[in-house]
């Protein structure tokens, strides 16, 4: 089957760094993506990643390692805005769009 | 330019009722698709359509039935409710075809089945 596994929560200080991890098993694979969800709120779109490396935008990176059927997302200089669930999201050969669970961040001030 | 728009935002229905749920993509974009969100189990994705055709469709019964007017606006159905279809129902577009790069959410259609 396809699928994403990424931690179901990650607890990090206020102005500290973060990763949250994902990898995935997909009968094929055009890219991964990552979106931010605030609660009660709609996912906002924040990366993408098609090629091998690291795609930088603002305080959010994104990475991917595509032998490694891996990725991540790395947050830095972290606000409390930042509390989330974050989504990493691929598609797959059959076309069908696939989301992780999620990760819960929580920033302890 | 406006958002994706979702109604209704919150319903209630009881068992066996049925429901439709409507999505006003960004304008522009041909492409719509549908998602279940629940408490741990993040977005499962329901179907897809570009330019009125379902391009392909989740693994769920066949109560959830969907569909795209020539306008883009989308519609997604489902009949003969289960309490387990209590969720929020979120709407994405895109402007090309298999858009799944970047997609563009509503704030999506709460459902409480009871």
């Amino acid at each position: 089957g396809q699928s994403l596994e990424q931690p179901s929560e990650v607890t990090a200080v206020e102005g500290a760094i973060v990763q949250i991890n994902c990898t995935y098993q997909t009968s094929g694979f055009y890219g991964l993506s990552w979106y931010q969800q605030h609660d009660g709120g709609a996912p906002t779109f924040l990366s993408y990643n098609a090629l091998d490396g690291l795609e930088e935008t603002g305080r959010f990176s994104s990475f991917l390692s595509r032998s490694d059927s891996y990725g991540y997302l790395l947050l830095q200089e972290l606000q409390m805005k930042d509390s989330a669930s974050y989504f990493c999201a691929v598609r797959g050969r059959d076309d069908k769009i696939i989301f992780g669970k999620g990760t819960r961040l929580h920033i302890l001030p | 330019k406006a958002g994706v728009t979702q109604t209704p935002r919150y319903l209630i229905k009881t068992r066996g009722q049925q429901v439709t749920l409507s999505c006003s993509p960004i304008s522009g974009h041909r492409s719509v698709s549908w998602y279940q969100q629940t408490p741990g189990q993040g977005l499962q994705f329901l179907f897809e359509y570009f330019s009125e055709t379902q391009r392909n469709k989740g693994n769920f019964p066949g109560r959830f039935s969907g569909r795209q007017f020539s306008n883009s606006r989308s519609e997604m159905n489902v009949s003969t409710l289960e309490l387990g279809d209590s969720a929020l129902y979120l709407c994405a577009s895109s402007y090309a075809d298999r858009g799944g790069r970047e997609l563009f959410f509503g704030e999506g259609s709460r459902l409480t089945v009871l």
